[in-house]
């Protein structure tokens, strides 16, 4: 059961324009969203996170929006760069458990940003 | 950001042997550390979660025989995997959080395991 759903598994889009990551989820117990960056054969690094008393989120190129009613979640950067290029998984943890930052991952999106 | 470092970065052995991967947090007390492993094209899948000087909690499905985790101190943790098999060739990653509330998670490099 996928409680973390990223239902595109890639994405295209030219330098200097925007790039739209979604994701959605089912765990309604989820209070915490994260988005990492991938880049073959390396780890995830941290990009940006939002909690649930937020609906946006922003840190330079990069904008997260949390719409909770519709278990929806979504990456913005603007504007696209080549470098941004990579793999993007949301995550999302939540109280139940009692573990801090177990998270729950999504499939990850591969952005291509083409010059 | 914090640091986490992961080693080995990739090993490959024979089947039948054990494999040991270290994960330190490098500048801060990691009280809680997750071990992930990832098939190709798949997310990252949590195996299981370790706190320092206590036993780790293993997800389901996740051979806790098979998947050692030791969590000795707040700076290091270790997943050895035993009498590796070739089904055990993966993607394995660590991270680990301190004690502060909602900050994020810092993930080591991740050791690519191949078994012949």
């Amino acid at each position: 059961d996928q409680q973390v759903k990223q239902n595109s598994p890639s994405l295209s889009v030219q330098e200097g324009r925007i790039s739209i990551l979604n994701c959605d989820y089912t765990n309604s117990m989820f209070d915490y969203f994260l988005w990492y960056k991938k880049y073959p054969a390396e780890g995830p690094t941290f990009l940006i996170s939002i909690s649930s008393i937020k609906d946006k989120n922003e840190d330079g190129r990069f904008t997260v929006f949390l719409n909770k009613s519709a278990k929806h979640l979504s990456l913005h950067i603007v504007p696209s760069q080549p470098g941004d290029s990579a793999v993007y998984f949301c995550a999302a943890s939540g109280a139940s458990g009692g573990s801090n930052y177990k998270l729950t991952f999504g499939k990850g999106t591969l952005l291509t940003v083409n010059p | 950001g914090a640091v986490v470092s992961q080693h080995p970065s990739w090993v490959i052995c024979k089947s039948g042997t054990s494999v040991k991967i270290e994960c330190r947090s490098l500048d801060f007390q990691a009280t809680t550390m997750f071990w992930y492993r990832q098939f190709p094209k798949q997310s990252l899948m949590l195996m299981a979660t370790s706190n320092e000087g206590s036993k780790a909690t293993y997800e389901q499905g996740v051979e806790k025989d098979k998947f050692l985790i030791n969590h000795a101190s707040l700076t290091l943790s270790t997943l050895t995997v035993t009498s590796a098999h070739p089904e055990d060739s993966s993607f394995y990653i660590c991270s680990a959080t301190g004690q502060a509330a909602n900050t994020e998670a810092f993930f080591g490099q991740g050791t690519r395991l191949t078994v012949v």
